[in-house]
């Protein structure tokens, strides 16, 4: 079939913590895959993508590898901020793009 | 560049009354989805329209809700009459067939049912 499952939270960190999100996929063939972010009172935003086998998709300090291996797409970053307090959506483009649940992320100071 | 505008951005109304969202997405974009996120079932899709035309209305909860496309640059979601548990955030998104499948989403409407 064609899922996205991704680590669910909600997940607090301290600034500065090292940031990993879990996602793996299943799917036929090599879709894009995609991370968005939902800050508070918006809607969801694309973050990074990545379109084929080993592409590191990266932005805002934010980085994931596309790792055919393991069917993977872990979303991490080195050093969280406060502002990057968000809720986190690992997706892939199907007819219809298939969205995980969602990782909620705290940040404290 | 225009994002994707919905309206209202919030909505409050009685049981039974009928709700009308409206959604306006991006110029040149031929494919359009509508989604509802609840704290109790996240983000769940509820139908989507390529160039207009209806193509999976499997999400879609129940008769209570319909939706149109009547041309490319408007969608309406209605639900007829409206009941409390149908209280949500519901977003607009839309897409250009044959991109990378990025979607781009409307800052959503919130409805609340009393």
């Amino acid at each position: 079939g064609n899922s996205v499952t991704q680590m669910e939270g909600p997940v607090t960190l301290s600034e500065e913590a090292f940031l990993t999100i879990n996602c793996t996929y299943t799917a036929t063939g090599y879709p894009s895959l995609f991370w968005y972010v939902q800050y508070p009172g918006e809607g969801l935003q694309l973050l990074l993508k990545a379109t084929k086998a080993d592409d590191k998709g990266s932005n805002k300090g934010f980085e994931a590898t596309y790792r055919k291996e393991t069917t993977s797409f872990h979303l991490e970053k080195g050093s969280v901020q406060v502002s990057d307090s968000a809720v986190y959506f690992c997706a892939r483009p199907y007819d219809k793009v298939i969205f995980g649940p969602g990782t909620s992320l705290s940040v404290i100071p | 560049d225009a994002g994707v505008i919905q309206s209202p951005r919030h909505e409050v109304t009685e049981m039974g009354q009928e709700v009308t969202l409206r959604c306006k997405p991006i110029s040149g974009h031929n494919s359009l989805f509508w989604y509802r996120q609840t704290m109790m079932r996240g983000l769940e899709l509820l139908i989507y329209f390529n160039n207009n035309v209806p193509i999976d209305d499997s999400g879609m909860p129940e008769d209570r809700f319909s939706a149109k496309m009547p041309n490319a640059s408007f969608s309406t979601l209605k639900i007829q009459p409206s009941e409390p548990r149908d209280s949500a955030v519901y977003f607009c998104a839309s897409t250009r067939l044959g991109d990378t499948g990025e979607l781009f989403f409307g800052e959503g409407s919130r409805l609340t049912v009393l």
